[in-house]
């Protein structure tokens, strides 16, 4: 079963602009990360942020969490055409060893020129 | 160096055949899996080795064989696959388990005829 939802499910958006993301989860959770994927291709890892952390950047990245209300956003500011691609959230589970991790169902973002 | 290295990238094959899947790290990563994608889909995970032994199957059918031959090998054996098999297989690493950044490779496009 997955463990995340992605909100939205699809977003259009025009270069330039800033592109948000936001993933929901069920259970507690150690970490949870962030993934792009091109169309057809592996998935590129971005942002990892731990339970105790509320905020992570990377370049043009913004990763926020909020425990309590089980949830996280991705910000992608002054996105560019390159953009283009799935995002998926990825949460790990409580269970011992080596442990799982769960994908949300992801976000289809597309940057328009 | 963050590289998962899959092989094949592209794989057709007969419901009768049997074939491999190869991935490949050089992370010095203590933990593998295999996933799979189908199309608008997130990643499902399949098995998880941990220091080189299967700790987790999700109830995955016997036509997949994992094999971890060492600790930078891990290795899907495939046999007797059915047309709904068809899909992106990932491969991925972490140094010791979830708690950790995932890599992941850029996976083999299965097809079974």
């Amino acid at each position: 079963s997955q463990q995340g939802e992605e909100d939205p499910q699809a977003l259009s958006i025009q270069e330039g602009e800033n592109a948000t993301m936001n993933c929901s989860y069920k259970t507690s959770i150690n970490n949870l990360q962030w993934y792009r994927q091109n169309s057809g291709r592996g998935l590129v890892h971005l942002i990892l942020i731990r339970s105790n952390e509320r905020e992570k950047h990377s370049g043009r990245l913004r990763v926020t969490l909020d425990t309590s209300k089980k949830s996280s956003s991705l910000l992608i500011t002054a996105s560019r055409a390159a953009d283009t691609a799935s995002y998926f959230c990825a949460t790990d589970s409580p269970y011992p060893p080596g442990g799982k991790l769960i994908f949300g169902q992801g976000t289809e973002l597309s940057v328009k020129p | 160096d963050t590289e998962v290295t899959q092989t094949p990238k592209h794989l057709v094959m007969g419901m009768t055949n049997k074939k491999s899947l190869k991935c490949e790290q050089h992370m010095g990563h203590r933990a593998m899996y295999w996933y799979k994608q189908k199309a608008k889909k997130p990643p499902e995970l399949m098995f998880v080795y941990s220091y080189e032994k299967l700790s987790i199957n999700e109830s995955v059918p016997s036509r997949f064989s994992p094999e971890c031959p060492n600790s930078s090998l891990l290795n899907l054996h495939l046999h007797a696959l059915q047309p709904e098999d068809s899909a992106l297989y990932l491969c991925a690493s972490s140094r010791l388990g979830v708690r950790d950044t995932i890599y992941f490779g850029e996976g083999s496009w299965l097809t079974v005829v």
